[in-house]
């Protein structure tokens, strides 16, 4: 079956622009997370969205980043007013209902010039 | 809180090697995860651990959870050139918490 997809794979932009990330979770998928990687590191988690609750917003790294998702499926990540420091590779990745396992998409890369 | 530390970092090896990996914490964790991330793609679940003890295979891979609860590691045998990449433990941070924390992760490199 289809697995996570993200668009677009690579974005680049120029510093106080506003751009937005989606990730289209596999289907049936329940919960569907954000990371943050920047080069070379780990992955930092940002936000987590599991089903009808609220959503647990404790990574995100400050008020420019703000992420939804729509209808329990398609989510958004939004950066407003970007900044250099905000170029990273973002990962999304979904989970079905039990378990642990999470899925991840491919990544988008963001540049901020 | 909850940390993952893996070891080694990085690793150098000749194909054909066999590579042994670990990841280790300060706390309990009930699941491990193991991830392999390629260069410029998203993590890969390779094995996934439920049980103290436990040694599960996947091919040339096999991962077991220690006995302690606080560690997993991680062998690939007869390695190829594919098997380059980075490789990420993670659990749960808290039993019943979705989230999970990540390793460090362990850079594998071949060298020719």
């Amino acid at each position: 079956g289809a697995g996570v997809s993200q668009s677009p794979s690579n974005k680049v932009t120029e510093k106080g622009k506003d751009v937005e990330l989606r990730c289209d979770p596999i289907s049936g998928h329940t919960a569907l997370y954000w990371y943050r990687q920047s080069l070379g590191q780990g992955l930092e988690f940002l936000i987590y969205f599991q089903g009808n609750s609220a959503p647990d917003k404790s990574g995100l790294p400050s008020d420019r980043f703000s992420a939804e998702r729509t209808g329990g499926s398609v989510s958004t990540l939004t950066i407003q007013r970007t900044q250099q420091e905000d170029s990273a590779v973002y990962l999304c990745a979904s989970r079905p209902n039990r378990g642990y396992e999470q899925y991840f998409g491919p990544g988008t890369r963001l540049t901020v010039t | 809180g909850q940390q993952l530390n893996q070891s080694p970092q990085s690793m150098f090896i000749q194909e054909g090697e066999d590579v042994s990996m670990n990841c280790t914490s300060s706390s309990i964790f009930n699941t491990w995860l193991w991830y392999k991330q390629d260069p410029g793609e998203g993590p890969v679940l390779l094995i996934a651990l439920y049980k103290a003890g436990e040694l599960t295979s996947n091919g040339r891979l096999t991962a077991q959870f220690g006995i302690t609860r606080k560690d997993s590691f991680l062998n690939i045998s007869a390695s190829i050139p594919s098997d380059v990449g980075i490789y990420f433990c993670a659990g749960p941070r808290r039993f019943g918490n979705e989230k999970l924390t990540f390793g460090t992760g362990t850079r594998l490199t071949i060298i020719p």
